[in-house]
């Protein structure tokens, strides 16, 4: 069965400080992984996905994810945290043998970045 | 171009009754999917459509249903109401699957209706 993991429901950091959240997945096959942004009261937003190819994949404002096969994980970075990141950060997977386009999420980290 | 819009966005209901959502999907997007989103469970998923058909369900109880119509638009529908079922309902658009390799398409997700089971 596929599952994500987001071991940290909160994640501080200040702002101008780098950031990470994290994400592990497991899931039969190749993998493809995506990061969502929610902001309160708003729908999920995409930040950026992993396909296939080079492991360090570039999103939306600024955000970047590094994807590690033999650690099975797709952690989500920024060089430089705003305070206008502050929001809850979803990681989700889906296999590429998976017909359809149903995502499996993670839990949820919510990002605080304090001035 | 206009955006996944899903309706109503709040709405309050009691146990036993029953309430209809709706979604209609970015134009072009023929994959219309819903999620359920609680504090303690997270985002789950319920099922997807494309062309009219349901192609995905995920494991929820029959009370859960939806339906998708020529226009690619989406209802899902509640029945009997429990208060477990208060919630945000988020639904998604995606373009046309062609195969499994579409797999990589982004969703494309609605602001959400919020359901209030008292």
């Amino acid at each position: 069965a596929q599952s994500v993991a987001q071991p940290e429901d909160q994640v501080n950091v200040a702002e101008g400080n780098p950031l990470t959240v994290k994400c592990t997945y497991s899931v039969s096959g190749n993998p493809y992984l995506f990061w969502y942004v929610q902001y309160p009261n708003r729908g999920l937003q995409f930040l950026l996905k992993y396909i296939t190819g080079d492991n360090l994949v570039k999103g939306s404002y600024g955000f970047e994810a590094e994807f590690n096969k033999s650690q099975t994980s797709f952690h989500l970075k920024k060089p430089s945290a705003l305070v206008s990141d502050s929001a809850l950060y979803f990681c989700a997977v889906r296999a590429h043998n998976q017909a359809g386009t149903a995502l499996i999420f993670g839990k949820g980290t919510t990002l605080s970045v304090s001035s | 171009k206009a955006g996944v819009t899903q309706t109503p966005r709040y709405l309050i209901k009691t146990r036993g009754q029953q309430v209809t959502l709706s979604c209609s999907p970015i134009s072009g997007h023929r994959s219309v999917s819903w999620y359920q989103q609680t504090p303690g469970q997270g985002l789950q998923f319920l099922f997807e459509y494309f062309s009219e058909t349901q192609r995905n369900k995920g494991n929820f109880p029959g009370r859960f249903s939806g339906r998708q119509f020529s226009n690619s638009r989406s209802e899902m529908n509640v029945s009997t109401l429990e208060l477990g079922d208060s919630a945000l309902y988020l639904c998604a658009s995606s373009a046309v699957i062609v195969s499994t390799s579409s797999g990589a398409n982004v969703l494309t997700f609605g602001a959400g209706s919020r359901l209030t089971v008292l």
